[in-house]
């Protein structure tokens, strides 16, 4: 089976402008959580989804936004691009996002340069 | 707030040996599970083992095990048999049935195996 897919693996963009990162969960799996990894320190949670609702934010600005589809695929949204919005920006799916089922897989990131 | 420390920036170890990395969390909650994730060079982060709070017994997958003291805050991944392949960045990750399903995550341990 096919675990989490990310696209695009890299991107590159200037200050000012607009991303979307996406993500494709774990056959079966419902929940979708994005993180942020900038270079040398551990991820940051930013959002998760289940069943196309936001369950969870995580302390960023409202340049993030996120969606999930009917598929239960999701994707990222970062508008206003600054220099420090660089970094790794993982994706992991889970069963159902609570209990032993939460348990998060992960997809091999995108990593986002901001020039 | 839940926090995780990871107290060993970086550590090194020589093939075929035990290594032990540590991790402290900090939490008010009594439910909860802590993961070992590890992220190698090519960057996907994948689980290492889970531990769950309400369990005594010391999770244990093949050469990876935990020794989870509850009351101490404390949770330790052991490595034994230590191969070329375990070298990662090794992190220690909290999830409160609280904490919005996110998962908080230690600054992570280097770790490098030589040969």
């Amino acid at each position: 089976d096919a675990g989490v897919t990310q696209s695009p693996t890299h991107l590159i963009k200037t200050r000012g402008q607009q991303v979307t990162l996406r993500c494709s969960p774990i056959s079966g799996h419902k929940s979708v959580s994005w993180y942020q990894q900038v270079l040398g320190q551990g991820p940051q949670f930013i959002f998760q989804y289940y069943e196309k609702e936001e369950r969870g934010r995580g302390n960023f600005p409202d340049r993030f936004s996120a969606r999930q589809f009917p598929n239960y695929s999701s994707e990222l949204n970062v508008n206003a691009l600054l220099l420090g919005d660089s970094a790794l920006y993982l994706c992991a799916s889970s069963s159902s996002g609570t209990g032993v089922s939460g348990t998060q897989y992960f997809g091999p990131g995108t990593r986002l340069t901001v020039l | 707030a839940q926090t995780v420390t990871q107290s060993q920036p970086e550590m090194s170890v020589q093939e075929a040996e035990t290594v032990t990395l540590s991790c402290t969390y900090d939490t008010s909650e009594n439910n909860y599970y802590l993961f070992w994730y590890k992220q190698p060079p090519s960057r996907q982060m994948i689980l290492v083992i889970r531990q769950e709070a309400y369990k005594q017994q010391n999770a244990t997958e093949n050469r990876f095990s935990v020794n989870f003291q509850k009351a101490a805050k404390s949770f330790s991944l052991k490595i034994s048999d230590s191969q070329l392949g375990d070298t990662a960045m090794y992190f220690c990750a909290f999830m409160g049935m609280d904490s919005n399903y996110q998962l908080i995550w230690g600054a992570g341990t280097k770790l490098i195996i030589k040969p």
